[in-house]
This record gives structure tokens, sequence and C-alpha cells, in this order.
């Protein structure tokens, strides 16, 4: 099953705008992570945000929780057409290792964002 | 390496063949994940090795899907009697405990 939903199910902007993906999640939480996907292989992990943490940021990436609504978003800024990709939240359930182990993460379907250059 | 590598890439079996896919971790990752991703959706939690053992297989579909780690690094899993709703990328992932998961590029399985 996945816990993770995000939303769209397809972004597609220019160049140059910011992107924002939203993602809900059912249970409590340890972590709450995003990857990245090209071409249907290999994800790419891009920031981590746990359950004591509102929000984060790493280059042109901002990501919020909100533990009360069960839900996250993702803020690309400035986006480039090398960003399009398909996009994954994943939770981490693992409640009694707080310090973010990984166990078992349930990913959500996925957003695709398409760049226009 | 420098990162998960699985082998092999692709491959195309026949309903009812027993495949095996590998997976061969960063250097040191002590944890190793197995996931399953179909066409248009993400990817869906197998098995998941600290170490040598299995700490959760709740994942696996059932008793025809068997992984092994047998010296803590390198992992294989097993699928017997494959079933054409089997097809679908195989992912890899490993990590140090506590740190995000590094992915493989996946095998793609096609049973036809």
């Amino acid at each position: 099953s996945q816990q993770g939903e995000e939303d769209p199910q397809a972004l597609s902007i220019q160049e140059g705008e910011n992107a924002t993906m939203n993602c809900s999640y059912k249970t409590s939480i340890n972590n709450l992570q995003w990857y990245r996907q090209n071409s249907g292989r290999g994800l790419v992990h891009l920031i981590l945000i746990r359950s004591n943490e509102r929000e984060k940021h790493s280059g042109r990436l901002r990501v919020t929780l909100d533990t009360s609504k069960k839900s996250s978003s993702l803020l690309i800024t400035a986006s480039r057409a090398a960003d399009t990709a398909s996009y994954f939240c994943a939770t981490d359930a693992t409640l009694e290792q707080m310090t973010g182990a990984n166990s078992k993460l349930t990913f959500g379907k996925g957003i695709t964002l398409s760049v226009r250059p | 390496g420098a990162g998960v590598s699985q082998t092999p890439s692709n491959k195309v079996t026949e309903k009812g063949k027993y495949v095996e896919l590998r997976c061969d971790p960063i250097s040191g990752h002590t944890a190793l994940y197995w996931y399953r991703q179909s066409l248009g959706q993400g990817p869906e939690f197998l098995i998941y090795f600290q170490g040598t053992g299995a700490a959760d297989d709740s994942g696996l579909p059932n008793d025809r899907f068997f992984a092994v780690r047998p010296e803590g690094s390198v992992s294989t899993l097993k699928i017997q009697r494959t079933e054409r709703g089997d097809s679908a990328v195989y992912l890899c992932a490993s990590s140090l405990r506590d740190r995000p998961l590094f992915f493989g590029p996946g095998t793609r399985l096609t049973v036809l």
C-alpha cells in the first residue's frame, strides 16, 4: 500500500518559475523524504525532514512539514529544464527510532514535473 | 564502486521460470533494501536487511519471493515460478544507519 499521496499528479511550468509539489500521508511518521527519478530508473535522494522540524532548505529546494495536517510541500525555485523528472515523497513511520533511521519507506505515486525551456 | 549496482539491467523470462536479481551496495553500507516499482507507481517496499539478517520482510508478496545477504554485502533477490504480474523494475538501495537511501539503477524484469 502507498501512504503518500502527491499533488498534483503532473505539473508543467516555464523555466525560471517556481514549482510547488504537495504530499499528504495518513499515519504518524518519523521523517519524510523527497526523491527524484529520471526516466523511470534510479531514485536520487533530495532532502529529508524530521517530524520535529517544520522547514528545511537545500540549495534551490525548500521543504515544509505540517504534522498536524499530515502534509508536506516541496518547492523548487528558479526551475531549470534539467529539473524535469518525477518526484516522490516517502515516509518513514519507525517511531521508536527518533534519530531518523530508515527501515521501511512508503512512497507515493509521484509527480511528473516538466520544465519547458 | 561509487554507487549501488544491479545486475542484470534487463531480464526477460518465461512464466514459471526462476530468476535471480543481484545487488551490490555501496561499500560499508550496513542497510540494504529491495523495492519493486510498477509502471506509473511509486516504489513498493519488499525487504530490508541490516547486516546479514532480514530486519523486515513484510513487503514480500508471497513465498515465491526470497532474498539473501549472506555476508552482509551483496544481496540476491530470488523469484520462483515467475508470473506475468511479477513484471516490474526491481530497485535496490543501501544506506548507512540513519542516513538517506542510495538507489541503484534497477533491474527491469519482464515475464512473458
